[in-house]
């Protein structure tokens, strides 16, 4: 099945540097999203980008949508402790029955005070 | 408004044992759907419903059953629990079709371990 993967599986930095994750998908999407999971929590969701769209904003985050590489990132500027948690990209494809979420595997990220 | 609810928070079932897993959303949201998520891995779908009365099938259906007489809750039941679904669980809703970019709100998780 189609599924976004994370780039890098782990990412550990210190309070006030920018994060970077990067998301790769295999097929044409209508969106990708991105959450968050503390650990032992649910998933939070983060922000939707479209696939016409090529840069979102929200607060802190900032996404980014290159659909010819099939590839997003989610950069956190000026991370905090309170950002430590996974960070999952999830697609939902273009075509009949698009009702499905596509998880990756997620990017732990750790943020040092 | 309480959100998505799941209980219990943890189970311990023997093989072969038999339980519902408990999911009520108090938004009105017409989609419903159960994950899975095992360590290191993203979620995977189990089983869906677009409204009352309607549900799917995920990517990894077996072994479990679904219904959804209610628009507000959506249980999942494991029929004959294997060791492999030693899991966490997590229900999601949200107010249509997450394919047309509607964010979905997730329960706090259920850990089911079956020995």
């Amino acid at each position: 099945s189609q599924q976004g993967e994370e780039d890098p599986q782990a990412l550990s930095i210190q309070e006030g540097e920018n994060a970077t994750m990067n998301c790769s998908y295999k097929t044409s999407i209508n969106n990708l999203q991105w959450y968050r999971q503390n650990s032992g929590r649910g998933l939070v969701h983060l922000i939707l980008i479209r696939s016409n769209e090529r840069e979102k904003h929200s607060g802190r985050l900032r996404v980014t949508l290159d659909t010819s590489k099939k590839s997003s990132s989610l950069l956190i500027t000026a991370s905090r402790a309170a950002d430590t948690a996974s960070y999952f990209c999830a697609t939902t494809y273009s075509g009949a029955g698009s009702y499905q979420l596509t998880f990756g595997k997620g990017t732990k990220l750790s943020v040092i005070p | 408004n309480a959100g998505v609810t799941q209980t219990p928070k943890f189970q311990v079932l023997k093989t072969g044992q038999s339980m519902t897993l408990q999911c009520a959303q108090d938004m009105n949201h017409e989609y419903m759907s159960w994950y899975r998520q095992d360590p290191g891995m993203g979620l995977r779908l189990i089983h869906y419903s677009v409204g009352a009365g309607i549900t799917d099938q995920g990517e990894v259906p077996n072994g479990y059953n679904v219904s959804r007489s209610t628009t507000e809750d959506f249980p999942l039941r494991l029929l004959s629990a294997a060791p492999s679904q030693t899991s966490v669980y997590f229900c999601a809703s949200s107010y249509s079709n997450p394919g047309v970019g509607l964010s979905q709100y997730f329960g706090p998780g259920t850990r089911l371990t079956v020995t």
